[in-house]
């Protein structure tokens, strides 16, 4: 079985700053890693996702996540955030040998972007 | 390429009442997903079809909780009867195949009310 853990709820910061959002999780078999975005009164959808090879992956809007196995971490990263990504971020985790694709999501972090 | 259909959007009745939602996956994609959110938690997943037979309805309460994908396209959940606790967004999601590896496509979301 395995759990997600983000440590933030909320996340303010202001326009052009860098951000971090947190996400750790639990597992006791290998794991694919994804991050999920939802803006305000849209579904949720892909950013990223961490499959193997290299253990930095990159979104076409400027994000990227690093994959830690050590210290079991998939955290997210902007060096310069918009107004346009206030949202709230999913981390989410399934097992390499799942045969049902079944996500298991975190509590989300919102993340507001001020002017 | 149309994105995943949900209706309504937006639902409120009282508790012991039913109510059904709707869901229309990307044409082509073999699994369906339906995910409550609960304020402030992430997603969790309340069954998984693929084409339309179930994988995974281990966390649907199946005393109050329904689902069918008839002919392997679109699919409908029902409560009956509701209760408070339900109070939440349903969202369905559809994936190509259902691997781990897959993306998983979300619909906006239905957002459930129970007085």
């Amino acid at each position: 079985a395995q759990s997600v853990t983000q440590l933030d709820s909320q996340v303010p910061v202001f326009e052009e700053a860098p951000v971090e959002l947190r996400c750790n999780y639990s597992s006791s078999v290998s794991v694919y890693l994804f991050w999920y975005v939802q803006y305000p009164n849209q579904g949720l959808q892909l950013l990223l996702k961490y499959l193997s090879g290299s253990t930095l992956v990159e979104s076409i809007n400027g994000f990227e996540a690093e994959f830690n196995k050590s210290q079991t971490s998939f955290h997210l990263r902007k060096p310069s955030v918009h107004i346009s990504d206030t949202a709230e971020y999913f981390c989410a985790v399934t097992g390499t040998s799942s045969n049902t694709g079944k996500l298991i999501f975190g509590q989300g972090t919102t993340l507001q972007v001020k002017p | 390429e149309a994105g995943v259909a949900q209706s309504p959007r937006y639902k409120i009745i009282e508790k012991r009442q039913s109510v059904a939602f709707w869901c229309n996956p990307i044409s082509g994609h073999a699994t369906l997903y339906w995910y409550q959110q609960i304020l402030g938690q992430g997603p969790k997943l309340l069954i998984q079809f693929q084409n339309n037979g179930v994988v995974d309805d281990s966390q649907l309460p199946k005393d109050r909780f329904s689902a069918e994908r008839l002919k392997g396209v679109d699919s409908t959940l029902k409560i009956q009867p509701a209760k408070l606790e339900d109070s939440a967004v349903y969202l369905c999601a559809s994936s190509l195949y259902g691997l781990a590896t897959d993306t998983q496509y979300f619909g906006p979301g239905t957002r459930l009310t129970v007085l």
